[in-house]
């Protein structure tokens, strides 16, 4: 069974509008994180977390909020969807150590109008 | 900061040739672990090798690394590709109990019959 799971897989979303995107992940990781795809810039970092309320800024955070409930839930938030939000967001969930890899759900396909 | 470049942003091979994808990075902490990802398509990025032994050959599937601190080099090599190798692949690090992986922009893998 997926150990990390996101919904939903595609969404379509007008600018302006209000979008979340959810990620559960069943491996029991302390941390977990929100990606975003694009092709010529590869995987780039919007926020992460390492528990339980706990959610920090990652390389692309403006125009993102994200919100960590639970160990198992990790949500992204975008406000006020623009057009460049456009892309694949893929949720990952990992532990420390660095030897530690992280794990992937399987993509978000968002297109902003 | 902390870097992974991949220099390659499409490597193209003919079936049976060998194939190298190169990787190299900077980096500040004195531990590290550095990881190879494979996307195929429409898929989730997921580990393929991983490492954090200085001059070890590492191996899986076909794939081999070595990781070479003296160059801060962590190539990808395969001595006979295949038509299913073709992908996206990452390179990516990790330091001693950091939260982030740093990722480069990545490499598609275009394999020929």
């Amino acid at each position: 069974e997926a150990a990390v799971t996101q919904s939903p897989r595609n969404k379509v979303a007008v600018t302006g509008g209000k979008v979340t995107l959810s990620c559960n992940q069943t491996n029991n990781h302390n941390n977990m994180y929100w990606y975003r795809q694009d092709t010529g810039h590869g995987l780039r970092l919007i926020h992460y977390s390492y528990g339980a309320g706990s959610t920090e800024k990652g390389d692309i955070p403006d125009g993102y909020k994200a919100s960590r409930p639970s160990q198992e839930n990790f949500s992204l938030i975008l406000e006020l969807a623009t057009p460049s939000q456009t892309s694949v967001y893929f949720c990952a969930s990992g532990v420390q150590g660095n030897y530690a890899e992280q794990f992937f759900g399987p993509g978000t396909r968002l297109t902003v109008l | 900061g902390d870097s992974v470049t991949q220099t390659e942003g499409l490597v193209t091979v003919t079936e049976g040739l060998p194939v190298k994808l190169n990787c190299t990075y900077q980096t500040t902490y004195l531990t590290i672990a550095f990881f190879w990802y494979v996307q195929y398509l429409n898929e989730a990025p997921q580990v393929l090798l991983k490492s954090s032994t200085d001059n070890k050959r590492t191996e899986h599937q076909g794939f081999h690394a070595t990781l070479h601190k003296s160059s801060s080099s962590f190539h990808l090599q395969k001595s006979s590709a295949q038509l299913s190798d073709s992908a996206l692949y990452y390179c990516a690090l990790k330091g001693t109990n950091a939260y982030k992986v740093i990722f480069g922009k990545g490499t598609h893998l275009h394999v020929l019959p």
